[in-house]
């Protein structure tokens, strides 16, 4: 039963516009939450965090939002540019295991 | 600094043999794990450990042995391969559980 899921597998948007990408989780004792970004033949590499006494977290173009009552959180990126490509996973920490998402595959076209 | 070091990086395998996946860190981290990449499943937990001496299993541990001598290395033995094991493994380390990962290269094993 996948504790964390990203229902979207792919993602298409047009530069400058804004990518939404969304996850799901349903373990009560997450209380940590990450998104990576992963390259072909590459390990994923940490974008943004959020710990769940946060609503909110912003790091430049990258901002994630979490709603704990529904147990969802967002990543947006804005304005979204052609190196944004790549796979975005969403991870849940409950402070000793990390598990991910399916991914969801992010095309930005130029 | 070298971060987190996977050998060997491709390996072919046939059914029934074994191996070990190397996995180490020069972070000093304690927190380490090992999951696979299967196409549409995303990262799968395999094992995971929190310190020197201790493991615990994932999502999908069978098949798989894992253990913690030291702070810097986490192994993972495949003791009887299988064709299902085809997969992209990643080994990750963390200061703590509620820290970033960094990831490793990932090793890319074909059982045949």
């Amino acid at each position: 039963d996948q504790q964390v899921k990203q229902n979207s597998p792919s993602l298409s948007v047009q530069e400058g516009r804004i990518s939404i990408l969304n996850c799901d989780y349903t373990n009560s004792m997450f209380d940590y939450f990450l998104w990576y970004k992963k390259y072909p033949a590459e390990g994923p590499t940490f974008l943004i965090s959020i710990s769940s006494i946060k609503d909110k977290n912003e790091d430049g173009r990258f901002t994630v939002f979490l709603n704990k009552s529904a147990k969802h959180l967002s990543l947006h990126i804005v304005p979204s540019q052609p190196g944004d490509s790549a796979v975005y996973f969403c991870a849940a920490s409950d402070g000793n295991k990390l598990v991910f998402g399916a991914g969801t595959i992010l095309r930005v076209k130029s | 600094n070298a971060g987190v070091t996977q050998t060997p990086k491709f390996q072919v395998l046939k059914t029934g043999q074994s191996m070990t996946l190397q996995c180490a860190q020069d972070m000093n981290h304690e927190y380490m794990s090992w999951y696979r990449q299967d196409p549409g499943m995303g990262l799968r937990l395999i094992h995971y450990s929190v310190g020197a001496g201790i493991t615990d299993q994932g999502e999908v541990p069978n098949g798989y042995n894992v253990s913690r001598s030291t702070t810097e290395d986490f192994p993972l033995r495949l003791l009887s391969a299988a064709p299902s094991q085809t997969s992209v493994y990643f080994c990750a380390s963390s200061y703590s559980g509620m820290r970033g990962y960094t990831f490793g290269s990932g090793t890319r094993l074909t059982v045949v």
